[in-house]
């Protein structure tokens, strides 16, 4: 069975603060690793990750894969109040006529003034 | 452009009684999901389609079916709802996989549909 483990569950920091979010994963035929971030509703894609050790950044948030250790990382640089949401980590696998995502229970982060 | 639409947003339903999400994408994708959401449980599969004609089942399929009923369209049903199934559920698409070096590609979602089962 797929499983990935998001931690911490939930992060609480002053705005400014940087903040690192934890993804591990075990999974049979990993394709890719994305992240999204949720708010009230829909998921939003942040990046999809699929080689190791290369950095995607986009603004303050950036994350990067170790396929060998099996965990991605997302950073976010000088929060701010809008970045309160779950972060969510998925897996894609291929299954041979599909791909689909397996998703980490999320991280639940606030930021505060 | 509008994406991945789901209906009804919310329902509310009596145990025993059935229902059917709607969802339709405009993204001309071939593969389409059904997951559901649940306080500390994550989004978790129910069923997906990775393309016309076809449905698999995903991480819990029990208690549901589904349809995709052309390219754009697929529907998921409750035949005996159950207070366990009270859940915000999602529809999502994806562009299929093309060969075994693409890697899996984003989800579209929906904005979700909210149904409680008293």
């Amino acid at each position: 069975e797929d499983k990935v483990v998001q931690s911490p569950l939930s992060l609480v920091v002053h705005e400014g603060d940087t903040v690192t979010l934890n993804c591990s994963y075990e999974v049979t035929n990993f394709r890719s690793l994305l992240w999204y971030k949720q708010e009230k509703k829909a998921p939003t894609f942040l990046f999809m990750l699929t080689s190791s050790g290369i950095e995607k950044k986009s603004g303050r948030l950036s994350s990067i894969l170790d396929k060998k250790e099996l965990f991605s990382i997302l950073n976010i640089t000088a929060t701010q109040t809008g970045d309160s949401a779950v972060y969510l980590c998925a897996v894609g696998t291929n299954t041979g006529t599909a791909s689909k995502l397996t998703f980490g229970t999320g991280t639940r982060l606030q930021v505060t003034l | 452009n509008a994406g991945v639409t789901q209906t009804p947003k919310f329902q509310v339903l009596k145990t025993g009684q059935s229902m059917t999400l709607q969802c339709a994408q405009d993204m001309n994708h071939n593969s389409m999901y059904w997951y559901r959401q649940d306080p500390g449980m994550g989004l978790r599969l129910i069923y997906y389609s990775a393309s016309e004609g076809t449905t698999d089942k995903g991480e819990v399929p029990n208690g549901y079916n589904v349809s995709r009923l052309n390219k754009r369209e697929f529907s998921l049903r409750l035949e005996s709802a159950a207070p366990s199934q009270t859940s915000v559920y999602f529809c999502a698409s994806s562009e299929r996989r093309v060969s075994a070096r693409k890697p899996t590609g984003e989800l579209f979602f929906g904005e979700g549909s909210r149904l409680t089962v008293l």
